[in-house]
């Protein structure tokens, strides 16, 4: 089944505690993202990668870190998580046309609470 | 940098009826793709519909079409026969030319009255 999958699902931390959100997708995409979504503020970037070792930030990178050093896998990590980052994180990947973004298929999120 | 706006926080229907979601945005670019996404209270984000800003023909998808108007920056989302598993909160989102991500906006939540 063509997925994007994401782990984990729900973490509880403290601030200050470096953690890793891992994302995988097995459709051979090569552009993969990113977002966070806040309560009345939708979905918003963090970082993106077009492809192997190329990622760049999004809108709000602030206090993350991801890298991309196989195709179908795309970390995200907190290196000093603090509490205004408790909030829902998504994966999404694409295969872009022609060097754009195309239709994004997510993960099912990950729920981060930074205590 | 683009903005999409959803002007509608909430809206409600009844099961059966036929519902309509707005969604308006902003860019200078011509080519770019809209779509609706459903997010239901799983938080799974699930692609509804999506459009190419080049095609005239207004996208559908069984119970789901949209009526894009390049020239007035619109894209709304018409929801035929609602049913209980149509409640969710929905999302318009937009990507331009480049490698950037889509722009949300801030959502409807739809709710359906039995």
């Amino acid at each position: 089944e063509a997925q994007v999958t994401q782990n984990p699902r729900y973490l509880i931390t403290v601030t200050g505690k470096k953690l890793t959100v891992t994302c995988s997708q097995n459709m051979n995409h090569e552009y993969m993202s990113w977002y966070r979504q806040d309560p009345g503020l939708g979905l918003r970037q963090i970082y993106y990668s077009m492809n192997v070792e190329v990622t760049d930030k999004g809108d709000v990178p602030e206090g993350y870190k991801v890298s991309r050093k196989e195709k179908r896998n795309f970390p995200l990590i907190l290196e000093s998580p603090s509490p205004n980052q408790t909030s829902l994180y998504f994966c999404a990947s694409s295969s872009p046309g022609t060097g754009r973004t195309d239709t994004q298929y997510f993960g099912p999120g990950t729920r981060l609470t930074v205590l | 940098a683009q903005t999409v706006t959803q002007s509608q926080p909430e809206m409600s229907v009844q099961e059966a009826e036929t519902v309509t979601l707005s969604c308006t945005y902003d860019t200078s670019e011509s080519d770019y793709y809209l779509f609706w996404y459903k997010q239901p209270p799983s938080r799974q984000m699930i692609l509804v519909i999506r459009q190419e800003a080049y095609k005239q023909q207004n996208a559908t998808e069984n119970r789901f079409s949209v009526n894009f108007q390049k020239a007035a920056k619109s894209f709304s989302l018409k929801i035929s026969d609602s049913q209980l598993g149509d409640a969710a909160m929905y999302f318009c989102a937009y990507v331009g030319g480049g490698a950037d991500g889509l722009t949300f906006g801030k959502g409807t939540h739809l709710i359906i009255q039995p």
